[in-house]
């Protein structure tokens, strides 16, 4: 597709289950982000991708957080043992490599952990 | 550490009118991009403007303009004749580098609304 891609659009989940959230990036951006946004808040920093490893994980919350991108494309944020606090919108964006440029964003996925 | 602030939490605006919605930032970077997102009701961030730190002129973008003040740390967006579809809430943020893929530092937004 033309854009960031993100699946499931929304998911309900009970405490202390295990889900996993994927994001598909534009084709040929090296680079992959994820940010989570809070109701009222701006997306905050949970890792970055450059290609298949993690430049940057400084934003995962805790051990619980954990994300893939083996093959340099699709990218996984799986997170166990979920709690109340990580209901939010989880936000993927991809970019170009080493030029000043803007992070295209997908729609993300509202997580509900009940 | 970087750091955005956002006074506003919310604007309302008379249709066609010029707003300025303000941005302060905090960086000990010689070297840093600024940004503008727009997120519309439907989620998705939209990138509207960018200016970086050794650009010397402010950035324009259509009806978008960034009004880029080094000295007092301010990055405020300016949108000129506005329209109901602006109605959104208006993020800015910060980089690290002017050339990287450092991580994007949001403010808490302003949630602006357009008055017909």
């Amino acid at each position: 597709g033309a854009g960031v891609s993100q699946t499931p659009s929304n998911k309900v989940t009970e405490k202390g289950k295990y889900v996993e959230l994927r994001c598909d990036p534009i084709s040929g951006h090296t680079a992959l982000y994820w940010y989570r946004q809070s109701l009222g808040q701006g997306p905050e920093f949970l890792i970055y991708f450059q290609g298949t490893g993690a430049a940057d994980d400084s934003g995962l919350p805790n051990d619980r957080f954990f994300a893939v991108r083996p093959e340099g494309s699709v990218s996984t944020l799986k997170i166990q043992r979920t709690e109340r606090g990580d209901s939010a919108v989880y936000l993927c964006a991809s970019s170009l490599t080493g030029v000043p440029t803007e992070a295209f964003f997908g729609q993300g996925t509202r997580l509900t952990v009940v | 550490a970087q750091k955005i602030t956002q006074t506003q939490p919310g604007m309302f605006v008379q249709e066609k009118e010029a707003v300025t919605l303000d941005c302060t930032y905090d960086t000990s970077d010689q070297s840093y991009g600024l940004f503008w997102y727009k997120q519309p009701s439907s989620g998705e961030m939209i990138f509207l403007i960018y200016q970086g730190s050794y650009d010397e002129q402010n950035a324009t973008e259509g009806r978008y303009s960034l009004n880029f003040q080094k000295a007092r740390k301010s990055a405020n967006l300016v949108i000129s004749a506005s329209q109901l579809g602006d109605s959104a809430m208006y993020f800015c943020a910060m980089r690290g580098s002017n050339f990287g893929n450092e991580k994007l530092t949001f403010g808490t937004g302003t949630r602006l609304t357009i008055i017909p």
